[in-house]
């Protein structure tokens, strides 16, 4: 089944900082999403990249998708304390609506 | 325009007893879903409304579980009876797809525990 991974499982870097986060999937997609979900809190979209894009921008957030490898980056920039969270990609194949998440990616900024 | 939201937001019953936990979607989107994080796991679906027609139920684990979305608008998950291994938090999202991208909003779930 299709199955999303996330590496590096957790990440602590220093304020200011770049953080990048990789995903893998397995099947052939429509569509990859990131989300983040602070402690105790929901999971908050952050973009969608469609299948046939490369990259896309929003803030302080760039996301690649390679589709021949199967795989996506998030890459945050200028990291802030706020950014701790867990970060999750989430797929969908061709033809099915439901989201196949990764284990996620628990990010950590010090001050 | 207000969010997701689920109730409660934490339930702790013991093994055997049921539990009902609500979803109200962000209004006016069809699509409502279901998803569930055990312990220690990823976060899984379990099922996709479009109103009040069950789209897709393939991630549904067994038959203790049963969703209902009456009228099309919010939609309830029981669990009964209840083992340990359904403790996790259960997260409701909706959308309002229409054939392009689409985009999730999720609630900010419901914690259960199962003693």
């Amino acid at each position: 089944s299709q199955q999303g991974e996330e590496d590096p499982q957790a990440l602590s870097i220093q304020e200011g900082e770049n953080a990048t986060m990789n995903c893998s999937y397995k099947t052939s997609i429509n569509n990859l999403q990131w989300y983040r979900q602070n402690s105790g809190r929901g999971l908050v979209h952050l973009i969608l990249i469609r299948s046939n894009e490369r990259e896309k921008h929003s803030g302080r957030l760039r996301v690649t998708l390679d589709t021949s490898k199967k795989s996506s980056s998030l890459l945050i920039t200028a990291s802030r304390a706020a950014d701790t969270a867990s970060y999750f990609c989430a797929t969908d194949a061709k033809g099915a609506q439901k989201l196949v998440f990764g284990q996620g990616t628990r990010l950590t900024i010090n001050p | 325009e207000a969010g997701v939201t689920q109730f409660p937001s934490h339930s702790v019953i013991e093994k055997g007893q049921t539990v009902t936990l609500r979803c109200d979607p962000i209004s006016g989107h069809d699509n409502l879903y279901w998803y569930r994080r055990v312990m220690g796991k990823e976060i899984k679906f379990l099922l996709h409304f479009v109103k009040e027609s069950k789209q897709d139920e393939s991630g549904m684990p067994n038959n203790r579980f049963l969703a209902e979305r009456t009228g099309g608008t919010y939609s309830t998950l029981k669990v009964q009876p209840a083992e340990l291994e359904d403790s996790g938090v259960y997260f409701c999202a909706s959308s309002l797809w229409t054939g392009g991208p689409d985009t999730q909003y999720f609630g900010p779930g419901t914690r259960l525990t199962v003693l």
